[in-house]
C-alpha cells in the first residue's frame, strides 16, 4: 500500500536553530515529491517539487533534498515567521489517474 | 495571475442536508483535485477530474461526488451530511503536463461544519 510518513510530528525550535524534517515514502509509480507549507485555516502553499533522486532545491532558508526512499526539508537559521505545518506529498501516475498522497505533516514552531 | 478560487469559504449545515462546494482553477489548468482535511486524518484524496472526466477516486462513500464543467470549474457535492464530514475541503488545480510540470496549486479551502 502506498504510504507517506513524516517525522517528527512536531518541532519546537529557537530562532536561529537549524533542523531537518523527514518525509519517507513507500509508493509505486512515483512521479514527483512536493513540499508545501500550511498556515492555520489556509490552503497549502507550494514550496518545492523534486522529480529524481539526488535533486536539491533551495528557497531562502529552506532546502529540500530527495533520495530513492525519502526527502528532507532543511530549515537553516529559522525565524518565527517560518512557524507553520510543513507537508510533503507524493505524486503517483497510475492507470486510474493521478493521485497526490500526503504525509501527516510536521508542525514547526520557531520561538524568538 | 489569479489563483485557485473556492467558494464559499465557510459553511454551516445540519445533519442530513446536502452541500455543494465550488472550485475555479487557475486559467489554463485542466486538472482539478479535491481533498478533505481533518485534524485526525490529515489530507485525504477525494477525486481528480481532467477535461470533465473523473480519472481517480479516493476511498470515500458514494455520498461524495463531483463534476467538472467545460471551463474546468469543478463542484463537489456531499449528500446526507454526517457530523464526521466536518472538515476543510481543499481544491487543487494542475497543468498535469509531462513537459510543463505537475505542480498542484491549492485554494484556501471551504470550512464545512455539520451540526
Amino acid at each position: 500500500e502506498d504510504q507517506v510518513t513524516q517525522s517528527p510530528e512536531a518541532l519546537r525550535l529557537q530562532e536561529g536553530e537549524s533542523s531537518s524534517l523527514n518525509c519517507s515514502y513507500t509508493v509505486s509509480g512515483l512521479r514527483g515529491l512536493f513540499w508545501y507549507r500550511q498556515d492555520p485555516g489556509k490552503g497549502p502553499e507550494f514550496l518545492f517539487t523534486l522529480y529524481s533522486a539526488g535533486e536539491e532545491k533551495e528557497k531562502e532558508r529552506l532546502k529540500a533534498t530527495l533520495t530513492k526512499k525519502e526527502s528532507f526539508l532543511h530549515i537553516t537559521a529559522p525565524k518565527p515567521e517560518d512557524s507553520a505545518t510543513y507537508l510533503c506529498a507524493v505524486l503517483m501516475i497510475k492507470a486510474a489517474g493521478n493521485k497526490l498522497t500526503f504525509g501527516g505533516g510536521t508542525r514547526v514552531l520557531v520561538k524568538p | 495571475k489569479a489563483g485557485v478560487t473556492q467558494t464559499p469559504r465557510y459553511l454551516i449545515k445540519t445533519r442530513g442536508q446536502q452541500v455543494t462546494l465550488s472550485c475555479s482553477p487557475i486559467s489554463g489548468h485542466r486538472s482539478v483535485s479535491w481533498y478533505q482535511q481533518t485534524p485526525g486524518q490529515g489530507l485525504q484524496f477525494l477525486f481528480e477530474y481532467f477535461s470533465e472526466t473523473q480519472r481517480n477516486k479516493g476511498n470515500f462513500p458514494g455520498r461524495f461526488s463531483g463534476r467538472q464543467f467545460s471551463n474546468s470549474r469543478s463542484e463537489m457535492n456531499v449528500s446526507t451530511l454526517e457530523l464526521g464530514d466536518s472538515a476543510l475541503y481543499l481544491c487543487a488545480s494542475s497543468l498535469n503536463n509531462r513537459d510543463r510540470g505537475y505542480g498542484y496549486t491549492f485554494g484556501s479551502g471551504t470550512r464545512l461544519t455539520v451540526v
